[in-house]
């Protein structure tokens, strides 16, 4: 089985500053890792992912992402964020085999709030 | 092209009655998933369909859970009958395959009172 956790439920900061949203998963298997954010009253929407590859992966808004296999990590970082990226952002993994392949399991979410 | 949509968008019921929420995939998605979403948490699966028939259903309760999605498009999840705990919303979600990325429609929040 697979979990994750979202070390910080909420994080404030100001606009143009940097930000980080910590996620670490557990697996007995290699897994494929996910960002999605969610605006207010709006469904997921798939923000980035590591499939294979690059560790790094970058969104098309200004995020990015690292796969860190050792740290069992994949932490979100924008340099600069706007108000416009206040939004909850939830970390997800799916099993790569086993007996959950294909079943996408979420961490508890992060609140990002962006004060002009 | 169209989204996931979901309805209603919003429900407030007493408890011990019923409800049923409705989902339309985006066209030519084979897979459906039924997510339950409890206020500061992340989804959780409930229910996962490739066409008709549903393939992981591990996290139904099925006691009081009923999903059918009968030809394979649109899906209805049941709660019959509602409980306190049962508030939360329920999304549903869409992919070409059960390996393809999701796209989740914007969720039904439920009350029940």
């Amino acid at each position: 089985a697979q979990s994750v956790t979202q070390l910080d439920s909420q994080v404030p900061v100001f606009e143009e500053a940097p930000v980080e949203l910590r996620c670490n998963y557990s697996s007995s298997v290699s897994v494929y890792l996910f960002w999605y954010v969610q605006y207010p009253n709006q469904g997921l929407q798939l923000l980035l992912k590591y499939l294979s590859g690059s560790t790094l992966v970058e969104s098309i808004n200004g995020f990015e992402a690292e796969f860190n296999k050792s740290q069992t990590s994949f932490h979100l970082r924008k340099p600069s964020v706007h108000i416009s990226d206040t939004a909850e952002y939830f970390c997800a993994v799916r099993a790569a085999g086993g007996t959950s392949y294909g079943k996408l399991t979420f961490g508890q979410g992060t609140i990002l709030t962006v004060h002009p | 092209e169209a989204g996931v949509v979901q309805s209603p968008r919003y429900k407030i019921i007493e408890k011990k009655q019923p409800v049923a929420f409705w989902c339309n995939p985006i066209s030519g998605h084979n897979t459906l998933y039924w997510y339950l979403q409890n206020l500061g948490q992340g989804p959780e699966l409930l229910i996962r369909y490739e066409n008709e028939e549903a393939v992981d259903d591990s996290q139904l309760p099925k006691d009081r859970f009923s999903a059918e999605r009968l030809k394979g498009v649109d899906s209805t999840l049941k709660i019959q009958p509602a409980e306190l705990g049962d508030s939360a919303v329920y999304l549903c979600a869409s992919s070409l395959n059960h390996l393809g990325e999701q796209y989740f429609g914007p969720g039904t929040r439920l009350t029940v009172t």
